[in-house]
């Protein structure tokens, strides 16, 4: 079983959607919670970071964090075309050395007009 | 302030063929990594480098040598390329988030 379980989709959603995307960890020491987008042919950018549990809004975006149930979820409000990506999940605990992440599968968006 | 940058972008080895995937960051970070990226699996870290001077393996790591040749560079080898190792390479530093390179798309027939 992967440390981080990504559904890799392709999700495709109508424009002005609100797309949830998710992700389940098994590790109960990750405090750390982040969110990548990649455009095709592109290397990931951050888009959201949350340090522990609860939620964090950005625009149309929001992240939420339940260490309870090792769940973390990217909400898209009023999707827009320009949100087709792949969008990847990643995290880490306090004590890793070298900051490394550990990365989910990413999941295929596809907003259509 | 260009961030990331890699070189090449494509490169088309034969099997058996070495060649050198070289990183650049601009933002006096201490730690460097190099990822491969294949359909369905997500990012999986070949090596890394949490400062200068130190190397570690990562998930990946058979089949590759690095350097952290400063604080800047950190190149990532392939000694005898293996149609295994075809996929997309990327590159990241660290401060408080993780900033990626445009990639390098390594296909070896």
């Amino acid at each position: 079983q992967k440390e981080v379980e990504q559904d890799p989709g392709p999700l495709s959603v109508p424009e002005g959607a609100i797309v949830s995307l998710n992700c389940t960890y098994s590790n109960s020491a990750f405090q750390y919670f982040m969110w990548y987008r990649q455009y095709s042919r592109k290397g990931p950018e951050l888009l959201m970071y949350t340090y522990s549990s609860g939620n964090k809004e950005d625009g149309r975006f929001t992240a939420q964090v339940d260490k309870s149930s090792k769940y973390i979820s990217l909400f898209i409000r009023d999707s827009q075309p320009s949100d087709s990506a792949t969008y990847l999940c990643a995290m880490r605990d306090d004590m890793e050395y070298g900051n490394k992440l550990v990365f989910g599968a990413g999941t295929i968006l596809r907003v259509k007009s | 302030n260009a961030g990331v940058t890699q070189t090449p972008k494509f490169q088309v080895l034969k099997t058996g063929q070495s060649m050198t995937l070289q990183c650049a960051q601009d933002m006096n970070h201490n730690s460097m990594y190099w990822y491969r990226q294949d359909p369905g699996m997500g990012l999986r870290l070949i090596y890394y480098s949490a400062s200068e001077g130190t190397t570690d393996k990562g998930e990946v790591p058979n089949g590759y040598n690095v350097s952290r040749l400063n604080k800047r560079e950190f190149s990532l080898r392939l000694e005898s390329a293996a149609p295994s190792q075809t996929s997309v390479y990327f590159c990241a530093s660290y401060s408080y988030e993780q900033y990626f390179g445009p990639g390098t798309r390594l296909t070896v027939t």
